[in-house]
């Protein structure tokens, strides 16, 4: 079975510029979340997707995050504009349903801003 | 609202020793607790969790933890360690699936 697929794996832009990260969920997952990890952090969850809504964005910084799960499948992180203190990896797991607890990664996206 | 507190940032050891690694909780409402390993460049993939039932659980790779819930810890152990078990550990805790709150995890670097 394949795993959360997300891109680029390491980005580099300066602050100000904008960015944007890919995520594919594992097949049959309606459950698809987003998570900030800062260097020596635990990972903080930004948003909650069940199948393309929102259950949860209470952390997302929404001036300059979005994120979006059109058809309920892949789901794309945006920020804009960047700042020095978004450098961080970002996250993003999945699982079948809000209902289950068990949530797999992906590798994640390195980001540093500069 | 709830929180992690792992006790430790780092926990050197001898390969073939036993280790835990220390992990509190604050919470108001009942609580589901797991346990994450992060190895270098990867993901986070999951050992252990505890949901309901006995308070011992065990988990892959030899691990297990124990929900002790007058104490709210949830500290793990291992009774040998392997080399291949340098990582990141991150105690978490979730009191609606989905949300997983973290603490600031523990670095566990195993030395022959």
């Amino acid at each position: 079975e394949a795993g959360v697929a997300q891109s680029p794996r390491y980005k580099i832009i300066e602050k100000r510029q904008s960015v944007a990260f890919w995520c594919n969920p594992i097949s049959g997952h309606a459950t698809l979340y987003w998570y900030q990890q800062i260097l020596g952090q635990g990972p903080k969850l930004l948003i909650q997707f069940q199948n393309n809504g929102v259950v949860d964005d209470s952390q997302l910084p929404k001036d300059r995050f979005s994120a979006e799960r059109l058809k309920g499948v892949d789901s794309t992180l945006k920020i804009q504009p960047a700042k020095l203190e978004d450098s961080a990896v970002y996250l993003c797991a999945s699982s079948l349903g809000t209902e289950y607890t068990e949530a797999f990664f992906g590798q994640g996206t390195r980001l540093t801003v500069v | 609202a709830q929180s992690v507190t792992q006790l430790d940032s780092q926990v050197p050891v001898f390969e073939e020793a036993p280790v835990e690694l220390r992990c509190n909780y604050s919470s108001s409402v009942s609580v589901y607790l797991f346990w994450y390993v992060q190895y270098p460049n990867q993901g986070l993939q999951l050992l252990l969790k505890y949901l309901s039932g006995s308070t011992l659980v065990k988990g892959i790779n030899g691990f297990e933890a124990e929900f002790n819930k007058s104490q709210t810890s949830f500290h793990l152990r291992k009774p040998s360690v392997h080399i291949s078990d340098t990582a990141e550990y991150f105690c978490a805790v979730s009191a609606r699936p989905g949300k997983l709150i973290f603490g600031q995890g523990t670095e566990l670097s195993v030395k022959p």
